[in-house]
C-alpha cells in the first residue's frame, strides 16, 4: 500500500468541524505536517507536529498524533468557506517528505 | 521575503518534445526539491539537491529528466524527451537546510503534453 494514505474527499457545512485524517507508515518519522492547497497554488504549510507530542492547538486547528497506530488527524473548528482545498498530510524523517494524496475538503453553505 | 519563484507557470509541449522548469529558492535556503504532482495525488520527490550536491534522485527517471543546481542557487529541471505521461504540475520547494521542517512551496509549472 502506500506509504502515506488519506481519505480523498470529505464534505463539511460552514460552522461546523471538519477532521481530516490520514495513516502513514515510516515509523522513522520526526515531524508530521498539514499542508494547504488551493486551485493553482503550490502547497501551504498549515501546521506541524513533533513526532514526541500527541497534540497540537494552533487556533482553529488541532492536530492528534497516534504513533502507536501512526494515524494524524487535522481538526478546523468552525469551518468557513476559504478553507475549501486540497489538504495533505506529510511525513519529515529526516529531511525525506513523503505525502499522502490529498484530501479535498468541499465547504458547504 | 520573497517566495519560491518557478517559471513557466504553463506550458504545453508536444510528446517527443524537450522543456525546462525553473526554479529560484528563497535566499539562503541551502536544501532545494522538485517534486512532480500528477492530476489527483500527492508530490512526489524527483529530485533533492543540499548546496549544489544531489542527496536523493532515487525517483528521478534519469533516461528523460535530468536537474542541476550549478551555483547553489537556482536550479533548472529539464525533460527530453517528453511522454504524454509527464503530464503534471511541477513543484519546486526549499527548506534552510538537510533536516530543517518547513518546506516553502512555489507555485509550480503546469505542464501538458499532447
Amino acid at each position: 500500500g502506500e506509504d502515506v494514505e488519506q481519505s480523498l474527499f470529505l464534505s463539511v457545512r460552514e460552522g461546523d468541524s471538519s477532521v481530516i485524517n490520514c495513516t502513514y507508515t515510516d515509523s522513522s518519522s520526526t515531524y508530521l505536517y498539514w499542508y494547504k492547497q488551493e486551485p493553482g497554488a503550490g502547497l501551504q504549510l498549515l501546521t506541524y507536529i513533533f513526532s514526541n507530542m500527541d497534540m497540537k492547538q494552533d487556533q482553529r486547528l488541532t492536530v492528534l498524533l497516534n504513533k502507536k497506530d501512526k494515524h494524524l488527524s487535522l481538526r478546523i473548528a468552525d469551518t468557513q468557506t476559504g478553507d475549501s482545498a486540497i489538504y495533505f498530510c506529510s511525513t519529515d524523517s529526516w529531511g525525506k517528505f513523503q505525502f499522502g494524496a490529498g484530501t479535498q475538503v468541499v465547504v458547504t453553505p | 521575503e520573497a517566495g519560491v519563484a518557478q517559471s513557466p507557470r504553463y506550458k504545453i509541449i508536444e510528446k517527443r518534445q524537450s522543456v525546462a522548469f525553473w526554479c529560484n529558492p528563497i535566499s539562503g535556503h541551502a536544501t532545494l526539491y522538485w517534486y512532480q504532482q500528477i492530476l489527483g495525488q500527492g508530490p512526489k520527490l524527483l529530485i533533492q539537491f543540499q548546496n549544489n550536491g544531489v542527496v536523493d534522485d532515487s525517483q528521478l527517471p534519469k533516461d528523460r529528466f535530468s536537474a542541476e543546481r550549478l551555483k547553489g542557487v537556482d536550479s533548472t529541471l529539464k525533460i527530453q524527451p517528453a511522454k504524454l505521461e509527464d503530464s503534471a504540475v511541477y513543484l519546486c520547494a526549499s527548506t534552510w537546510g538537510a533536516s530543517a521542517n518547513e518546506q516553502f512551496f512555489g507555485p509550480g509549472t503546469r505542464l501538458t503534453v499532447l
